[in-house]
């Protein structure tokens, strides 16, 4: 079992469409969650993240995560042509050195 | 400030060649992580240095190498390419170990043939 599970999509979605990707995870050590945009042939940019269970929002972005469920979700408000993009979830423990990425989900928002 | 800066940004070696990349990190940051990222996967973790000594390892072969300098610039090397090393090589930055943030540079795309 990988240690992040998480859709690979592809997702597209009408401009203007709540969009919400999410990922599992086994590893009850994990304690920082993230959230990264990768456009295509560039770096992982680092969109939010969190360390506690409920919801962090930032613009038309909400972080949500829930421990209990080893569930974490990334909710786009109000979606843009310009967020088509693939998404990465990624978790770290607070004693490693190792940062777990998803697979990532491939979006694409529609005009 | 700079962000992340790696090189080159593309890269074409042959089977059984070496190759060295190299990432400078953001000013200030003290922590340089390696990551492998094939076509469709997420980056894989391969090395974390943290004040020049080795932090973390991934699970790569011997093949794989990197250090860290005294201005906290890093190179990975790979030794006798196989074909599965095509992939975007990313190299992270972050202020101290075990930071939740890391900041990612551009990448180099190495192709092996």
């Amino acid at each position: 079992q990988k240690e992040v599970e998480q859709d690979p999509g592809p997702l597209s979605v009408p401009e203007g469409a709540i969009v919400s990707l999410n990922c599992t995870y086994s590893n009850s050590a994990f304690q920082y969650f993230m959230w990264y945009r990768q456009y295509s042939r560039k770096g992982p940019e680092l969109l939010m993240y969190t360390y506690s269970s409920g919801n962090k929002e930032d613009g038309r972005f909400t972080a949500q995560v829930d421990k209990s469920s080893k569930y974490i979700s990334l909710f786009i408000r109000d979606s843009q042509p310009s967020d088509s993009a693939t998404y990465l979830c990624a978790m770290i423990s607070n004693t490693g050195n190792q940062f777990y990425f998803g697979t990532g989900t491939s979006l694409t928002v529609i005009p | 400030d700079a962000g992340v800066t790696q090189s080159p940004t593309h890269l074409i070696k042959t089977r059984g060649q070496q190759v060295t990349l190299r990432c400078s990190p953001i000013s200030g940051h003290k922590s340089v992580s390696w990551y492998q990222q094939v076509l469709g996967q997420g980056p894989q973790f391969i090395f974390q240095y943290y004040e020049k000594e080795e932090r973390g390892r991934g699970n790569f072969p011997d093949r794989f190498s990197a250090r860290q300098f005294p201005n906290y610039s890093s190179e990975l090397n790979v030794n006798a390419l196989l074909l599965g090393d095509s992939a975007l090589y990313l190299c992270a930055s972050s202020r101290r170990l075990g930071e939740e943030t890391q900041y990612f540079g551009p990448g180099t795309r190495l192709l092996v043939l």
